[in-house]
């Protein structure tokens, strides 16, 4: 089916450790986004891309890193793991605004724990 | 800068009751406006939106009517059911081209027998 993947659906890192999150779309979407999730919070932005090739800070992007070598692929990484960053991580992706845009499509999220 | 305030929940409710998730926002220009569903283990889906002042967005028996004079884009739906429970999580488009949404804090509704 269509959508967006994201990879791995939970992990376990220690303090310190380095990990990338996956995100990988097939419909052809110019926007992709990376969210983290936190209870009370609703959805904080940390990074996204309008195209491949570029970047963006969002509201929250310090102690994560990322790329958009490839279109169909968002890639999130953590440089040194840190408790404060144990969350639910969503991906998303959308059309460009004014061709139905603004409707993203989500991932169904990376739950991760760091001890 | 751009927010989005909902009712603190959770919400509980008996099936077949009424339900009115309230939602306010703070924005500058005229952002689009939209309702998005999380079901528990799942990502978050489009549940409606609204790209102006007085549209009503639609889907699966859930409302929202775009208030420009209030600021609020309410859901509602006449008569929810037991699989209705989710957290639901108000959204406005940033303005620009960036795409950005910024959403609310998201509001639990259980729904019982």
């Amino acid at each position: 089916n269509a959508g967006v993947t994201q990879t791995p659906k939970f992990r376990v890192l220690k303090t310190g450790q380095s990990m990338t999150l996956l995100c990988a779309q097939d419909m052809n979407h110019e926007y992709m986004y990376w969210y983290r999730q936190d209870p009370g919070m609703g959805l904080r932005l940390i990074h996204y891309s309008v195209g491949e090739g570029t970047t963006a800070k969002g509201e929250v992007p310090d102690g994560y890193n990322v790329s958009r070598l490839k279109k169909q692929n968002f890639l999130l990484g953590l440089e040194s793991a840190a408790p404060s960053q144990t969350s639910v991580y969503f991906c998303a992706s959308s059309s460009l605004p004014g061709q139905g845009g603004y409707g993203y499509t989500f991932g169904s999220g990376t739950r991760l724990t760091v001890v | 800068g751009d927010s989005v305030t909902q009712m603190e929940g959770p919400v509980t409710l008996s099936e077949e009751a009424f339900l009115t998730i309230n939602c306010t926002y703070t924005a500058t220009g005229y952002p689009s406006l939209f309702w998005y569903v999380q079901y528990p283990g799942e990502g978050l889906q489009l549940l409606l939106k609204a790209t102006k002042a007085d549209d009503k967005g639609s889907n699966k028996g859930f409302e929202a009517t775009y208030r420009k004079e209030t600021t609020s884009f309410h859901l509602e739906k006449g008569s929810v059911q037991v699989s209705d429970s989710a957290v639901y999580f108000c959204a406005l488009s940033e303005a620009g081209n960036t795409g950005k949404l910024i959403f609310g804090q998201g509001t639990t509704l259980q729904v019982k027998p």
